[in-house]
């Protein structure tokens, strides 16, 4: 069965500043895709980015762009310039190609200092 | 608002009572998901809808569970004589036919069990 592990259980950043939250995946398949998404306080999960397996070149959300090293099953997402509206759980997710469910981390709670 | 619409969105119900949840997806979504997450993890899969037919359901889903979507369109999760393990937050989450990966979730609704 696939594991998806966030070492991180907290983050905290300077507004404006740089931050990276860590993630690694276990899983004997070639073909999947990973996700970070965002929970904010009392609000909806929301999709954050996506990455293809298949694809070399890492995925880019405006403020938001991931690390994808497929050989080291790493995926780690970067948000530059922090803004306090990016203050929430984070939670890395993998899925099978073909497949429905989503596993997902335990998530990084990112606070954001002003 | 067009969103995924979740009810109640707080219960509170004694030891051996029956809950019921209800879900409205998204309303050109045919895909329906329904997740738990306890305190500080991450969401874990229930359950899977492909209109009215349940094509997948995890290990997670115990006999007290049970889940609906009898025309496509909204869906029901109801838990028969509760524990007190119960307690989560229960997320119901739509998917358009072309399946990215992209969930768009409800505010969930979480369950107390005394």
């Amino acid at each position: 069965a696939q594991t998806v592990t966030q070492s991180q259980p907290e983050m905290s950043v300077q507004e404006a500043e740089t931050v990276t939250l860590s993630c690694t995946y276990d899983t004997s398949e070639s073909d999947y895709y990973l996700f970070w998404y965002k929970q904010p306080p009392s609000r909806q999960m929301i999709l954050v980015i996506r990455q293809e397996a298949y694809k070399q070149q890492n995925a880019t959300e405006n403020r938001f762009s991931v690390n994808f090293q497929k050989a080291a099953k790493s995926f780690s997402l970067k948000i530059s310039d922090s803004q306090l509206g990016d203050a929430a759980m984070y939670f890395c997710a993998y899925r099978n190609q073909g497949a429905q469910k989503l596993v997902f981390g335990q998530g990084t709670r990112l606070t954001i200092n002003p | 608002d067009t969103g995924v619409s979740q009810d109640p969105r707080h219960k509170i119900t004694k030891r051996g009572q029956n809950v019921t949840f209800r879900c409205d997806p998204i309303s050109e979504h045919n895909r329906l998901y329904w997740y738990r997450q306890t305190l500080g993890q991450g969401p874990e899969f229930l359950t899977y809808f492909q209109n009215e037919a349940q094509l997948e359901k995890s290990r997670l889903l115990s006999d007290r569970f049970s889940a609906e979507r009898p025309k496509g369109s909204f869906s029901t999760l109801e838990i028969q004589r509760t524990e007190q393990g119960d307690s989560a937050m229960y997320l119901c989450a739509s998917s358009s036919d072309r399946f990215t990966g992209e969930l768009f979730f409800g505010e969930g609704s979480r369950l107390t069990v005394l």
